[in-house]
C-alpha cells in the first residue's frame, strides 16, 4: 500500500466551478502536510501549509482529517490559470516525505 | 521564490556520454534530493542527503551517483548516458529536522535527451 493516494483524475471543470481533491495517507503519525502545484514540464512548487485547523488562501481551502487520515483540497470560483497537477505531500517522523502522484486539473473555458 | 538553481536546464547528448547535473541552493539547506519524472508521471526519489559527505540512494533504482561536498551543491552523475536516461530530472532542497510549514522546495529541472 502506498504511504500516500490520490485521485489521478483528470479533472475537467467550467470555469468559476468549485473543485476538491482528496489525498488520503496511510501512517498515522503523519506530522506534517502540503499541497503544492505543478505546472506542465515545470517543477512542483509549494501551494500551500494543511493544518488541523484548516487554512484558506483566497479561493484555496486545505483541510486536514486526521481521523480519517486524509488531506483535501478545496479550489472555488475555478479559473483557466487553475490547470495544472496537484500534488499532496506528507512528511513523516524522521523528515520523510511522501509525495502523492498527481491529480490533474483542466478548467474550461 | 526558492533559491535552488539547476544547470543546464536543457540537454541534448549522445549514448556513451558522461554527464554532470548540477544543482545549488542558497538557502543553508542541510537535506537535498534528486528526482526523476517522465511527462505527466509522478515524480520518483533515485537519490538523497543528510548533509556533508552523506549520499543515500532513494526508492527508484539509478545509474547515476551523487556527490555532497559543500552543502550548497548536490551534483548528479550519469558515467555513461543512454537512451533509457532521458527525462527531467528534479533538484529539491530542505531542512534537516522538519518544522511546522518547513517543506521541500524545487530546482527549476534539468530535461535530458539522450540519443
Amino acid at each position: 500500500r502506498k504511504e500516500v493516494e490520490q485521485d489521478p483524475g483528470p479533472f475537467n471543470v467550467p470555469e468559476g466551478a468549485t473543485v476538491a481533491f482528496n489525498c488520503t495517507y496511510s501512517n498515522s503519525a503523519s506530522q506534517s502536510f502540503f499541497w503544492y502545484r505543478q505546472d506542465c514540464r515545470k517543477e512542483p512548487k509549494l501551494l500551500m501549509s494543511v493544518y488541523s485547523s484548516g487554512n484558506e488562501d483566497g479561493r484555496f481551502t486545505a483541510q486536514l482529517n486526521r481521523a480519517s487520515q486524509y488531506i483535501s483540497l478545496l479550489i472555488r470560483d475555478s479559473k483557466l490559470s487553475d490547470s495544472a497537477t496537484y500534488l499532496c505531500v506528507v512528511i513523516l517522523v524522521g523528515n520523510q516525505f511522501y509525495f502523492g502522484t498527481g491529480t490533474s486539473l483542466t478548467v474550461i473555458p | 521564490e526558492a533559491d535552488i538553481y539547476q544547470t543546464p536546464r536543457y540537454l541534448v547528448i549522445g549514448t556513451g556520454k558522461k554527464i554532470t547535473l548540477e544543482c545549488s541552493q542558497t538557502m543553508g539547506h542541510d537535506k537535498m534530493y534528486w528526482y526523476q519524472q517522465d511527462p505527466g508521471m509522478e515524480l520518483h526519489l533515485i537519490h538523497y542527503s543528510y548533509g556533508v559527505n552523506s549520499t543515500e540512494k532513494g526508492d527508484l533504482s539509478s545509474e547515476s551517483t551523487v556527490s555532497r561536498i559543500r552543502t550548497e551543491h548536490f551534483p548528479l552523475t550519469l558515467e555513461s548516458a543512454r537512451p533509457s536516461h532521458t527525462s527531467q530530472y528534479l533538484c529539491a532542497s530542505s531542512v534537516a529536522w522538519t518544522g511546522a510549514g518547513d517543506t521541500q522546495y524545487f530546482g527549476p529541472g534539468t530535461r535530458l535527451t539522450v540519443l
